[in-house]
């Protein structure tokens, strides 16, 4: 199975601020990784898939980029509405697995 | 607009079998290219997997779970299904189903969650 580490585990940032968190997977994905935003007591929302496409709907301040075997996703100006946690999964191989999340706080 | 919404027990005792549906709503559940999962998510933690399962009948399940999970389709009901026998406490979770298109982790529709507690 692939396994996914996420990092960092948390952070806190000022509104308006860059964030970026990163992925990384135990074995080559290629570009099969999407990211999922979720806020405490819903349902995962879909935000970016194959690494950097944004999905239909979904505020052009968050993205998502690949380099080598490294994934990033980025929100570009920090809102109070992205608190939330943010995880990464793959579907390179089966079974799709997802990394551990990281918290976003507002600081 | 496609609408998922699972329902089961919410308390399940040790060593007995879990069972939950999901109904599907705003779209036909044979519609081809769709696969149909299950994912959980244990108190507190990250999202896991379960499995899924093709209008047709095709299954893939989480080798971890897979030697008690059986999820299966009702395509007249448009609803599928998961059982998951011999629970334990590390089964207590938020079950979620969702869509997923073309087996590729797209989860782009998915249920409310519904906790299921394993306990005497």
């Amino acid at each position: 199975d692939i396994q996914m580490t996420q990092s960092p585990s948390s952070l806190s940032a000022s509104v308006g601020d860059r964030v970026t968190i990163t992925c990384q997977a135990s074995q080559d994905i290629s570009n099969y990784l999407n990211w999922y935003q979720q806020k405490p007591g819903k349902a995962p929302k879909l935000l970016i898939y194959d690494a950097s496409n944004l999905e239909t709907g979904v505020p052009s301040r968050f993205s998502g980029s690949v380099s080598g075997t490294d994934f990033s996703f980025t929100i570009s100006s920090l809102q109070p509405e992205d608190i939330a946690t943010y995880y990464c999964q793959q579907y390179g191989n089966v079974p799709i697995s997802f990394g551990p999340g990281t918290r976003v706080d507002i600081k | 607009q496609v609408q998922l919404q699972e329902s089961g027990p919410g308390l399940v005792k040790p060593s007995q079998t879990l069972s939950l549906t999901c109904t599907v709503s705003g779209g036909s559940i044979s519609s081809g290219g769709y696969y149909w999962s299950w994912i959980r998510q244990h108190p507190g933690k990250g999202l896991e997997w379960i499995g899924y399962i093709y209008y047709s009948g095709s299954t893939y399940y989480s080798p971890s779970l897979k030697s008690r999970l059986i999820i299966s389709i009702d395509t007249s009901k448009n609803q599928f299904s998961l059982k998951l026998t011999s629970v334990t406490a590390a089964d207590t979770a938020v079950y979620y189903c969702a869509r997923d298109l073309g087996a590729k982790g797209y989860f782009d529709y998915w249920g409310q969650g519904t906790l299921v507690t394993v306990s005497s």
